[in-house]
C-alpha cells in the first residue's frame, strides 16, 4: 500500500514551453501533497504544499505564477512548469500524506530537461 | 541557511560492519526526524523516524539516536549489507508547530557498502 506515482518519469522540452507533471496516490487519499525539487548533489528543496481543494502554499523564492500547482482531487496533484527555461532543469519529486498519518510517501520523481 | 546538515557527503564501509550516518540541525522547533533512503532516479523511501520525546528508535538493523541538547541525530546500520548502498537523507519537521508536516532535508550522504 501507500504507492505514489508520477508521470512522466522524464521529459525533454524546448525553452519557452510548458510542462505538466502529474502526481497520483494510487491506494490512499492524499489530503496533502508536497512538491520538491532536487538539483544534482543538493538536498530536496520543498517548493510548495497543496491541500485538496485549496490553493497551494509556496515556499519563499518559488514563483507561484511559474510553477502552477493544482490539487483538484484527493488522489491527484499536478505541477505545471510554465515557460520553462534551462535553469528549470531538475528532478521534481512529489510526496503525499494521507489523513491521520505523519508519514509522507514519495513518488519516483520526474527528470525535466529544458533545452 | 541550511537548517539540516549532513556534513559527510559520502561514507564507505565493509559488509558486515556498522555504518553510522550523522545529521545536525539548527532549528529548535524541529520535533520529528526521519531518515530516507534514495536510489538514483527514484524518489526517497522512508526508513525510520524518531520523535523528540525519544532518544532512540530501533527497527531491525536500523537504529536512530537523537541528542536534543546537541541537535544531533545519527542512523546506525548494523550489520551493513551491499544492498544498503544508496544516498541517505536526514529530514526534520516541526509537527507540533503546525508546519503541516513540511519536511526540511539535508543534502544526503552516499553510503557504499563494499562486499
Amino acid at each position: 500500500g501507500a504507492v505514489v506515482s508520477q508521470h512522466p518519469s522524464w521529459v525533454i522540452c524546448k525553452s519557452g514551453t510548458s510542462v505538466k507533471i502529474e502526481c497520483r496516490s494510487l491506494d490512499f487519499q492524499a489530503t496533502t501533497m508536497f512538491w520538491y525539487r532536487q538539483f544534482p548533489k543538493q538536498s530536496l528543496m520543498l517548493m510548495a504544499t497543496s491541500n485538496e481543494g485549496s490553493k497551494a502554499t509556496y515556499e519563499q523564492g518559488v514563483e507561484k505564477d511559474k510553477f502552477l500547482i493544482n490539487h483538484a482531487s484527493l488522489t491527484l496533484s499536478t505541477l505545471t512548469v510554465t515557460s520553462a527555461h534551462p535553469e528549470d532543469s531538475s528532478f521534481y519529486i512529489c510526496s503525499a500524506r494521507g489523513p491521520g498519518t505523519d508519514e509522507q510517501f514519495f513518488g519516483p520523481g520526474t527528470r525535466l530537461t529544458v533545452l | 541557511d541550511q537548517q539540516v546538515k549532513q556534513n559527510s557527503p559520502s561514507l564507505s564501509v565493509q559488509e558486515g560492519r556498522i555504518s553510522i550516518l550523522n545529521c545536525d540541525y539548527t532549528n529548535s522547533m524541529f520535533d520529528y526526524f526521519l531518515w530516507y533512503k534514495k536510489y538514483p532516479a527514484e524518489g526517497p523511501t522512508f526508513l525510520i523516524s524518531i520523535s523528540s520525546i525519544k532518544d532512540k528508535n530501533e527497527d531491525g538493523r536500523f537504529t536512530v539516536f537523537l541528542n536534543k541538547s546537541a541537535k544531533h541525530l545519527s542512523l546506525h546500520i548494523v550489520p551493513s549489507q551491499p544492498g544498503d548502498s544508496a544516498v541517505y537523507f536526514c529530514a526534520a519537521s516541526a509537527i507540533s508547530g503546525g508546519s503541516n508536516y513540511k519536511l526540511t532535508f539535508g543534502k544526503g550522504t552516499l553510503l557504499t557498502v563494499n562486499p
